[in-house]
């Protein structure tokens, strides 16, 4: 069955910084592309940032460009996305996914982890 | 960049027909996928690449995509498809998602 956990959110600052991580099971995760989505309260979805299978490429959306970073690590089958200098703005449930094949629509989605930025 | 369009909302009479549409400049050239996202759940995909429907997901809920706009067809509406939906497309290596409709059964 396949599972995807996302952890590591919670309460920080503006300015601050925070590290999310999704533990994946359940398939090869080194054959997926993987997605960071978000969703702000009472709002719709928006696209945070992607990783193609290998870690050779990076996508970002221009709302996160050059504070977040998108990164995996295949041997322990984990997807982590480093957020800095962190807004009001990105308070949202951020969601791990999994494309269905590369560049495609996410199969499969975490149950979601909640930040909240504010002082 | 890339932009979807969708109503914020349609409604629909139980066992009637719901069309949720989503716009976007030359989308018919796109794969279009549809995501189910009900009170505190996460989103699930109902059509993929256009018209394909995941294991599970009822053949009442098909799509088409042509021209200008895409199209999710709910028919016999029943209660539980009351939820938002949200379209979606791969652009120059960017994920877009549509604002979302919110689809209300009456």
């Amino acid at each position: 069955e396949v599972q995807l956990v996302e952890s590591g959110g919670g309460l920080v600052q503006p300015g601050g910084s925070l590290r999310l991580s999704c533990a994946a099971s359940g398939f090869t995760f080194s054959s997926y592309r993987m997605n960071w989505v978000r969703q702000a309260p009472g709002k719709g979805l928006e696209w945070v940032s992607s990783i193609t299978s290998s870690s050779s490429t990076t996508y970002y959306a221009d709302s996160v460009k050059g504070r977040f970073t998108i990164s995996r690590d295949n041997a322990k089958n984990s997807l982590s996305l480093q957020m800095n200098s962190l807004r009001a703005e990105d308070t949202a449930v951020y969601y791990c996914t999994r494309d269905y094949g590369s560049g495609d629509h996410s199969d499969y989605w975490g149950q979601g982890t909640l930040v909240t930025v504010s002082s | 960049s890339y932009e979807l369009t969708q109503r914020l909302s349609v409604s629909v009479a139980l066992g009637q027909t719901a069309t949720i549409t989503c716009g976007g400049t030359n989308i018919g050239t796109k794969h279009v996928h549809w995501y189910q996202q009900k009170p505190g759940q996460t989103p699930v995909v109902v059509i993929y690449r256009d018209f394909n429907r995941p294991s599970g997901i009822p053949e009442r809920l098909s799509g088409s995509n042509s021209g200008n706009t895409a199209t999710l067809t709910i028919s016999r509406v029943q209660a539980g498809d009351e939820a938002d939906y949200y379209c979606q497309v791969w652009d120059i290596n960017t994920v877009v998602f549509g604002g979302g409709t919110k689809l209300t059964v009456l």
